[in-house]
């Protein structure tokens, strides 16, 4: 079954608001969680490292301040895109460690900014 | 920094035929390598990977493949294909550990009844 959870599945935004997903590990405590992008038909993009009680590590080129990632506890992952702009519509997935050197990935969460 | 090349946009097999999605891979120090599978709009599915230890290695849904150090090369393996397996397939790098994963572009796998 699944290990981890994305929520929502879709969402549809307007430009200049603020959206939240939410990223479950499930049954299983995760130190580490990943966040990555995947553009239309393209490959998915690292883009920050999030780890639970300390700050996110992010990828270059990946503005910190636009996508707010907070770990808080052992299975929780939220990250926020802040003042989303159009630009910002994408497939974002999550995933986590579940042994040491194998990512289990979320089922992803469709973002439209109109 | 590390890359994975996928050469093939698409593949396309004919069902009950052998298949192979290639992989090519360039990390400094050990590769930890791993292919996923995604079906329109899922999230990514593991099939198998490789850290160490014999270079085929078996994974999920009858799917293998083939380290090759000297060609740096992961292909991804399935002795007969089933129709079933047509999706998009990702090559995919890290350094171990922690280390988020670097991705290939994707290969189309269409399996032709």
């Amino acid at each position: 079954g699944a290990v981890v959870s994305q929520h929502p599945s879709r969402v549809i935004c307007k430009s200049g608001t603020s959206v939240k997903i939410e990223c479950r590990s499930l049954d299983f405590q995760a130190t580490t969680m990943f966040w990555y992008r995947q553009f239309p038909k393209q490959s998915l993009m690292l883009m920050a490292t999030s780890n639970e009680g300390s700050k996110a590590t992010y990828e270059q080129g990946v503005e910190k301040d636009k996508f707010l990632i907070n770990h808080a506890s052992l299975t929780l992952s939220t990250l926020t895109v802040t003042s989303a702009h159009p630009e910002d519509s994408s497939f974002y997935i999550c995933s986590t460690l579940l042994s040491t050197d194998t990512q289990y990935f979320g089922p992803g969460t469709r973002l439209t900014v109109l | 920094a590390q890359s994975v090349a996928q050469p093939e946009d698409q593949v396309n097999v004919a069902e009950g035929n052998p298949l192979t999605v290639k992989c090519t891979y360039s990390v400094s120090g050990n590769p930890y390598l791993f292919w996923y599978v995604q079906y329109p709009n899922r999230g990514l599915q593991f099939l198998l990977k490789y850290i160490t230890g014999d270079n085929l290695v078996k994974g999920s849904y009858g799917f293998e493949a083939e380290f090759n150090k000297s060609q740096t090369s992961f292909h991804l393996k399935k002795p007969s294909a089933l129709v079933s397996d047509s999706a998009l397939y990702f090559c995919a790098v890290s350094g171990g550990g922690a280390d988020g994963l670097t991705f290939g572009k994707g290969t189309h796998l269409i399996i032709q009844p």
